[in-house]
């Protein structure tokens, strides 16, 4: 089935440092989705992309849909300690009721 | 962005007996709800894929009569845990999908349910 890739499984990274991740598939998204998830939480739509190409930012967040249709990044610009989860990418092939495909995240630590 | 309520947010049970775990949208009708579990610093695990004034479609290896569910109205779906067993112990999730919302695809998630068996 479908899988999308997300690595590495965590990430270090200092306050105010900016840091990207990425997110690969083998076959093509109609729509990819950002999530951040705090523990014991539900996760959090970060960003939605819907067009090839399509660059989208939330605040310091901005993520982009790949030209290729088989990867999107998510950017988190000037980091703050409330940036840390786990971010999750999302993608969905086809149509509106298609399940959602999830990467297996991305555990972000952020140094104050 | 649009709102998924789920409850409770946390639940301990004997064994044996069920749990029933409610999800609701509430700025939103949807039509389809999707059940997830989520083991520890694990992704979410699509359990069943809920729809309204129809039966629910389980994924491969996930019991359905272990795990009912109803979708009886476009604002609410339940999962009930039948006769649960410490295994069952998890973090249960539930998401809708906005159908008005840009592309139809964009889904809310709740807060989640940690399930204790005891």
């Amino acid at each position: 089935g479908q899988q999308l890739n997300q690595s590495p499984q965590s990430m270090f990274i200092q306050e105010g440092e900016d840091v990207s991740m990425n997110c690969t598939s083998s076959s093509i998204f109609n729509t990819w989705l950002w999530y951040k998830q705090d523990p014991g939480e539900g996760p959090v739509l970060l960003i939605a992309l819907y067009k090839a190409g399509e660059l989208t930012s939330n605040g310091r967040l901005t993520a982009q849909f790949g030209i290729t249709r088989k990867d999107s990044f998510l950017n988190i610009s000037a980091s703050i300690p409330s940036d840390v989860g786990i971010y999750f990418c999302a993608g969905t092939p086809t149509g509106a009721n298609s399940k959602l495909t999830f990467g297996k995240g991305i555990t972000l630590s952020v140094r104050p | 962005g649009a709102v998924v309520s789920q409850h409770p947010s946390w639940v301990i049970c004997k064994s044996g007996t069920s749990v029933k775990i409610e999800c609701r949208s509430l700025d939103f009708q949807a039509t389809t709800m999707f059940w997830y579990r989520q083991f520890p610093k694990q992704s979410l695990m699509l359990m069943a894929t809920s729809n309204e004034g129809s039966k629910a479609t389980y994924e491969q290896g996930v019991e359905k009569d272990k795990f009912l569910i109803n979708h009886a109205s476009l604002t609410l779906s339940t999962l009930t845990v039948t006769s649960a067993h410490p295994e069952d112990s998890s973090f249960y999730i539930c998401s809708a999908r906005n159908p008005t919302g840009r592309g139809g695809t964009e889904a809310f998630f709740g807060q989640g349910t940690r399930l204790t068996v005891v």
